[in-house]
């Protein structure tokens, strides 16, 4: 059972737009920064989104994310076949006295 | 900036599971560096982090037998994870960040099995 809640799949046509959710609570979407991932299978994941809206260098602007609140969003716009992997948010829950990484359980995506 | 973890592969029920991640084409002594492992088939799990100066947090469902380490001299961070059961099998990776980030370790399998 993941802190964060993620669907577990999400599914469009090529060139179509697919948005993908992170719902958590206060002590973690709430009150810190959340990343997103993406994980082709096999190999280890890739950071598409950091501090909820921004992109590294050499990430297409077909990637965005969002938060409102307690929740997360990925958008991916003019969808492609290699866009075909699963995605993962992450953020930090301030729950406990340390603090923890927390992430979603993943949500695998299907260009159809 | 590079990742690589190494370690043995396997390893027995009760044991202590030992890995190191070598990071090139930059210095340690800059950031927080993690590890996040994924059992097969399953989600990401944040295992811990340390700051190059020796600062760590642990997961807290896996504190009582993780120890995460750093030689700055040879530009690397380790980890350890005591008492292992099958329930640790899983592709262990390190990473430049506090819980992941921007470079990641291709991973490494690590099987826990007599």
């Amino acid at each position: 059972q993941s802190v964060l809640t993620q669907p577990p799949s999400v599914s469009a046509a090529p060139g179509q737009k697919v948005t993908i959710s992170c719902s958590g609570s206060s002590s973690n979407i709430g009150n810190n920064y959340v990343s997103w991932y993406q994980q082709v299978p096999g190999t280890a994941p890739k950071l598409l989104i950091y501090e909820n809206n921004k992109r590294p260098s050499g990430i297409p602007d077909r990637f965005s994310g969002s938060k409102s609140g307690t929740s997360a969003t990925l958008g991916i716009t003019g969808l492609q076949t290699g866009d075909e992997a699963d995605y993962y948010c992450g953020t930090w829950d301030s729950s406990l006295s340390s603090g923890g990484g927390v992430f979603g359980g993943g949500t695998k995506l299907t260009v159809l | 900036v590079q990742l690589q973890e190494s370690g043995p592969g396997l390893v027995k029920p009760s044991e202590t599971l030992s890995l190191t991640c070598t990071v090139s084409g930059g210095s340690i002594s800059s950031s927080y560096w993690s590890w996040i492992r994924q059992p097969p088939g399953k989600g990401l799990e944040w295992i811990g982090y340390i700051y190059y100066s020796g600062n760590t947090n642990y997961n807290p469902s896996l504190k009582s037998r993780v120890t995460i380490s750093v030689d700055t001299s040879k530009n690397q961070f380790s980890l350890k994870l005591s008492s292992v059961t099958a329930a640790d099998t899983a592709v262990y990776y390190c990473a430049r960040g506090q819980r992941g980030g921007d470079y990641w370790g291709q991973g490494t399998l690590v099987t826990v099995s007599s």
